[in-house]
């Protein structure tokens, strides 16, 4: 079971790039690795998923290196309105292992603080 | 507006208590997951259905059950309430769950309390 671990808060100002980082040392072989954000009493949304290397979309980019026990989400300048929590999801739900079914794991979350 | 949707969004009840949390997924969408937050966990995985079979499990009680229908809607049923059993409940969808890394659409959320 792939455990994650992220920091529980950062701090930003508007304009900066900010990076967050989730290690998921026992990530398993089928595993992606997806991120999503979450506001105040809203379901999470999400932002970006990768396998390995780097992956970039409209809102962000992912670098996984090559022994994927670890990723980074990186938001290029970030606004307020990307104060919100964000978490790490490590797992590959279509996969069934025989006799027993594999579990989806988020990671703590990290909340960023983006400030004027 | 995810496309998921959840029923009720609040939820107040007594401890010894049985409750039902209904989802209805995206149109398409073959795969429901559960999960439960509170304050002191985090987001929690509990069980994932697909095509109406079971196809992952998380921390899900005993005293906690699914199922989903041929409709493809799911109900997460929630017995014996105990005070910790307070949280948001969110169901999420994705298209096949069949695939690696499928993409999770969140509902609102059914905010349960347990007095």
């Amino acid at each position: 079971l792939a455990k994650t671990t992220q920091p529980i808060s950062m701090d930003s100002y508007e304009g900066q790039e900010v990076n967050i980082t989730c290690s998921h040392n026992n990530i398993a072989t089928n595993d992606y690795i997806t991120w999503y954000q979450q506001f105040p009493s809203q379901g999470p949304r999400f932002i970006i998923q990768g396998y390995k290397t780097k992956v970039t979309n409209e809102v962000a980019s992912l670098f996984i290196p090559a022994d994927r026990k670890s990723s980074t989400l990186s938001l290029p300048r970030v606004s307020l309105s990307d104060t919100a929590v964000y978490y790490c999801l490590v797992g590959d739900p279509s996969r069934i292992s025989s006799g027993s079914a594999r579990q989806l794991t988020f990671g703590s979350g990290t909340q960023l603080t983006v400030l004027p | 507006d995810s496309g998921v949707t959840q029923t009720p969004k609040h939820l107040i009840t007594a401890t010894g208590q049985r409750v039902t949390l209904r989802c209805s997924p995206r149109s398409g969408d073959l795969s429901v997951y559960w999960y439960q937050q509170s304050l002191d966990q985090g987001l929690q995985f509990l069980i994932q259905y697909y095509n109406g079979e079971e196809r992952a499990k998380g921390n899900i009680l005993e005293r906690f059950s699914a199922q989903q229908f041929p409709d493809l809607h799911s109900e997460l049923n929630l017995s014996s309430l105990e005070l910790g059993d307070s949280a948001l409940y969110f169901c999420a969808s994705s298209l096949t769950g069949t695939e690696g890394g499928d993409e999770q659409f969140f509902g609102p959320g059914t905010r349960l309390t347990v007095l």
